[in-house]
């Protein structure tokens, strides 16, 4: 079975700290992504990577950054944490299919609760 | 721009009756689509995905769906639903312009009153 490990299931930072969100995936899967999971908005794409030191921005990347320096994991950064951070994070992997033109199931992790006072 | 539509936020049945939740997506090329599930306090986790062939595609716990290609849509179906199907449901497209990116519905809550 895929697994997915976030590094923290609840997380309360201030206003203007640097926080990171470590995810390692077991199964050496070249994708991995960053949501947020927000009540009635679904799930929105932070930053993906396709393999080491890749990243590509999702659709809301703004405030945030992320680190892919080994296969298994990749790191979300919140430069300086604000109140509208606060959200449930999602990390997802998938295997590469069709040369990267599509993706195949994505696995997800059990989340992060990050809350920002 | 891409989206994914899922039509009603929050349904609520009693045990046995039958469900249908809706999702349309805006893409008009080659698509692979799914449908995720998280049960209270649980990881997503995968229900089922048509990728191409047999338009319905079954899945786990007695879940299916079907690719309506000129209508754009995927819906979800289970003839009988029981209690332990409360959850909130995601349905998500793969479009293939958009490479390995999946895009998701706002979701559905479940709620299945016993």
């Amino acid at each position: 079975d895929v697994k997915v490990t976030q590094s923290s299931r609840y997380l309360v930072k201030r206003t203007g700290e640097k926080v990171f969100l470590e995810c390692v995936q077991d199964m050496d899967h070249e994708n991995m992504f960053w949501y947020r999971q927000d009540p009635g908005l679904g799930l929105r794409l932070i930053y993906f990577s396709y393999d080491v030191k890749m990243k590509e921005k999702g659709d809301i990347p703004e405030g945030y950054s992320v680190s892919r320096e080994k296969k298994e994991r990749f790191s979300l950064i919140l430069e300086s944490a604000s109140t509208n951070q606060t959200s449930m994070y999602l990390c997802a992997s998938s295997l590469e299919v069709a040369g990267g033109r599509r993706t195949d199931t994505q696995y997800f992790g059990p989340g992060t609760r990050l809350t920002v006072l | 721009a891409q989206s994914v539509s899922q039509h009603n936020h929050h349904v609520i049945l009693s045990e046995a009756a039958s469900l249908e939740l809706g999702c349309n997506y805006s893409y008009g090329g080659t698509v692979n689509l799914f449908w995720y599930v998280q049960y209270p306090g649980q990881h997503l986790q995968l229900l089922l995905k048509y990728f191409s062939g047999d338009p319905l595609v079954k899945g786990i716990k007695g879940f299916e769906a079907e690719f309506i290609k000129s209508k754009f849509s995927f819906n979800l179906r289970k003839p009988s639903v029981q209690w332990s199907d409360t959850a909130e449901y995601f349905c998500a497209v793969n479009a293939g312009e958009y490479g390995n990116k999946l895009v998701f519905g706002a979701g559905t809550i479940l709620r299945v009153k016993s």
